[in-house]
């Protein structure tokens, strides 16, 4: 079946720098994305949603220049966390649509950043 | 390792109908469960969360229970509309996220 590949799973880094998150889909080509954020004892919550080749949309209240996405690739999308602090320290998660109908849905195994 | 099941995988029913879909996981050793819905094309939309000390929620005419001893979840929806035509995810939060395959709902009108 296919498979979200999602690195690194856990990541623990300084306040001020910046982590990269990838996000890739193995034996398929996604043209659509979704980054999701979940904070401890709450719901996932979508950030945004990456589109192959064109800027990525942000839910209200997401930062789009802390939050870096690149989709460059049908395989490949990322998340750049700029400039860390305490606050970002999350799980973020990452989703693949299967289909041009967007009839499935992948997720990535989930990366756990800590920023200290 | 954390595995969730969900049946049926699809569902069809008329309009006004109560919808049930069912969840189970594999690992009692759970922090929450969550129920989701996703449109084709979207992102997932969060429906309800269910903490492991708690057996259930309640919204609008959505309930979730959760029986964590014996590894179960189930979403109802009462008096279904054609709006509610999604596929519904359920996860569970253990050291990681894991999901359910889904089931797709179809309401008739």
């Amino acid at each position: 079946g296919a498979v979200v590949s999602q690195h690194p799973s856990r990541v623990i880094c300084k306040s001020g720098t910046s982590v990269k998150i990838e996000c890739r889909s193995l034996d398929f080509q996604a043209t659509t994305m979704f980054w999701y954020r979940q904070f401890p004892k709450q719901s996932l919550m979508l950030m945004a949603t990456s589109n192959e080749g064109s800027k990525a949309t942000y839910e209200q209240g997401v930062e789009k220049d802390k939050f870096l996405i690149n989709h460059a690739s049908l395989t490949l999308s990322t998340l750049t966390v700029t400039s860390a602090h305490p606050e970002d320290s999350s799980f973020y998660i990452c989703s693949a649509i299967l289909g041009t109908g967007g009839e499935k849905l992948f997720f990535g195994s989930g990366t756990q950043l800590s920023v200290l | 390792k954390q595995e969730v099941t969900q049946i049926p995988a699809a569902l069809s029913v008329p309009e006004g109908e109560n919808l049930v879909l069912n969840c189970s996981f594999t690992d009692s050793a759970i922090y929450n469960l969550q129920w989701f819905r996703q449109d084709p094309g979207k992102g997932l939309t969060s429906l309800l969360l269910i903490q492991s000390s708690q057996r259930e929620q309640t919204s609008g005419r959505l309930n979730a229970s959760l029986d964590k001893s014996s590894g179960r979840s189930t979403l109802y929806i009462a008096a279904s509309q054609p709006g509610d035509s999604a596929t519904y995810l359920c996860a569970v939060t253990d050291y990681k996220l894991s999901f359910g395959a889904g089931t797709t709902v179809t309401v008739r009108a």
